[in-house]
């Protein structure tokens, strides 16, 4: 079965620094990994995806991704965070091989700090 | 703006009721996916269909069903709703295998 942590719910930081948000996932095959951010009372956003390929992914509105297969994870950064950045961002997989549904984390709730 | 469309955007009902939600998908888009999302259970798949006919199905109730129409867009219908059916239901679409899903704004059901 696939599964998807986000080990942290909140994560805070002050504007200008960089941001890490952390996933680790479980799939039985190959995975296809994706993040989503979550603004307030909208839907979610995809953000980026790694499939196959290069390692570091880079997605919308200078975030990156770093897909590390020895220890399944895919830990979104972001060098220099600001305000606007601050919602929900979830984590997701799904196994290559098989017909299966995205799984998502529960989510991880960014707050960036003037 | 994704491109994913969903009506309406606010329902308030009774429980014991039944409502339909509905979703457009993107333009060229066959999957359509339906999750529910709420605070204590996070985003939950619910079911998926492509190109009409079911692919996967998730955590979904007896009491709902879903359907793809012949123009691609689809229906969540709820029956006999409870008070823990109050969420936001979200639909999303995609075009195949390591597709990206869209998701649209969602329908937030509040259920009295």
């Amino acid at each position: 079965a696939q599964s998807v942590a986000q080990p942290e719910d909140q994560v805070n930081v002050a504007e200008g620094n960089p941001l890490t948000v952390k996933c680790t996932y479980s799939v039985s095959g190959n995975p296809y990994l994706f993040w989503y951010v979550q603004y307030p009372n909208r839907g979610l956003q995809f953000l980026l995806k790694y499939i196959t390929g290069d390692n570091l992914v880079k997605g919308s509105y200078g975030f990156e991704a770093e897909f590390n297969k020895s220890q399944t994870s895919f830990h979104l950064k972001k060098p220099s965070a600001i305000v606007s950045d601050s919602a929900l961002y979830f984590c997701a997989v799904r196994d290559v091989s098989g017909n299966t549904p995205l799984v998502f984390g529960k989510g991880t709730r960014l707050s960036v700090i003037a | 703006d994704s491109g994913v469309t969903q009506t309406p955007k606010h329902l308030i009902t009774a429980t014991g009721q039944r409502v339909t939600l509905r979703c457009s998908p993107r333009s060229g888009d066959l999957s359509v996916y339906w999750y529910q999302q709420s605070l204590d259970q996070g985003l939950q798949f619910l079911i998926q269909y492509y190109n009409g006919e079911e692919r996967a199905k998730g955590n979904i109730l007896e009491r709902f069903s879903a359907q793809q129409f012949p123009d691609l867009h689809s229906e969540l219908n709820l029956s006999s709703l409870e008070l823990g059916d109050s969420a936001l239901y979200f639909c999303a679409s995609g075009t195949g295998r390591g597709e990206t899903q869209y998701f649209g704004p969602g329908t937030r059901l509040l259920v009295l």
